[in-house]
């Protein structure tokens, strides 16, 4: 599983809130993730980092922000959350090298009412 | 990243090998083919990848076409716990100083394994 875990897994919240998800690593990779995955559209990115304090946007990034102030932490923040954001929403890490493999965590469902 | 075409589904009995097809007509000389599978509720999986030879390890076995055009995954003794949704990703590999970007996860191919 390359070390990777996800919190919360399951969270429920408010139109509105601020919710922020936590990805960690225990391998001190470079690369990290952020994805969603929606019924009906595959996994959608929302923003990646190539080091600390180094970010950009994926193909959805909008009403998202990140950080990523250690090698082992990206945190990803929905300033206001709403409906739409409601998701299963995965952090991956890429092994770098030859293949450049990228390898998930489990995911954490959220629930926007 | 070039484009990818998948079957929606296909289903195999237990015990026999899936053949998985994926067309990539447009791929580029840098783009390797990447295999990953994602079971229910889980995260995606790594399982293989190549960009001309023919692979191999412990999961699986990828075979590509001499043109690079299509390629094949192959489950060689497929089991209940392999029914997933397979994707088949092209992109940019290290070795060409890219590939550091996101993956584009198109639908995959739903593969339902039967007892």
């Amino acid at each position: 599983d390359a070390g990777i875990t996800q919190s919360p897994r399951h969270k429920v919240t408010e139109t509105g809130t601020p919710v922020t998800l936590r990805c960690h690593q225990t391998e001190n990779h470079r690369y990290m993730y952020w994805y969603r995955q929606d019924p009906g559209h595959g996994l959608r990115l929302i923003h990646y980092s190539y080091g600390v304090k180094d970010t950009d946007k994926g193909e959805v990034s909008d009403g998202y922000s990140v950080s990523r102030s250690k090698t082992e932490d990206f945190l990803l923040t929905l300033e206001s959350a709403t409906s739409s954001q409601t998701s299963v929403y995965f952090c991956a890490i890429m092994a770098s090298g030859r293949g450049n493999e990228q390898f998930f965590g489990p995911g954490t469902r959220l629930t926007v009412l | 990243d070039a484009k990818t075409t998948q079957p929606p589904s296909m289903d195999c009995a237990e015990g026999r090998a899936a053949n998985l097809p994926c067309n990539h007509s447009t791929i580029s000389g840098n783009e390797y083919v990447y295999w990953y599978r994602q079971i229910h509720s889980q995260g995606p999986q790594y399982i293989i990848h190549g960009l001309k030879n023919n692979e191999t390890n412990e999961m699986a076995s990828l075979i590509i076409t001499e043109d690079r055009k299509s390629s094949t995954l192959i489950l060689p003794h497929a089991t209940l716990r392999d029914t997933a949704v397979y994707y088949c990703i092209v992109r940019v590999g290290s070795y060409s100083g890219g590939g550091a970007d996101g993956l584009t996860f198109g639908k995959g191919t739903h593969l339902i394994i039967q007892p």
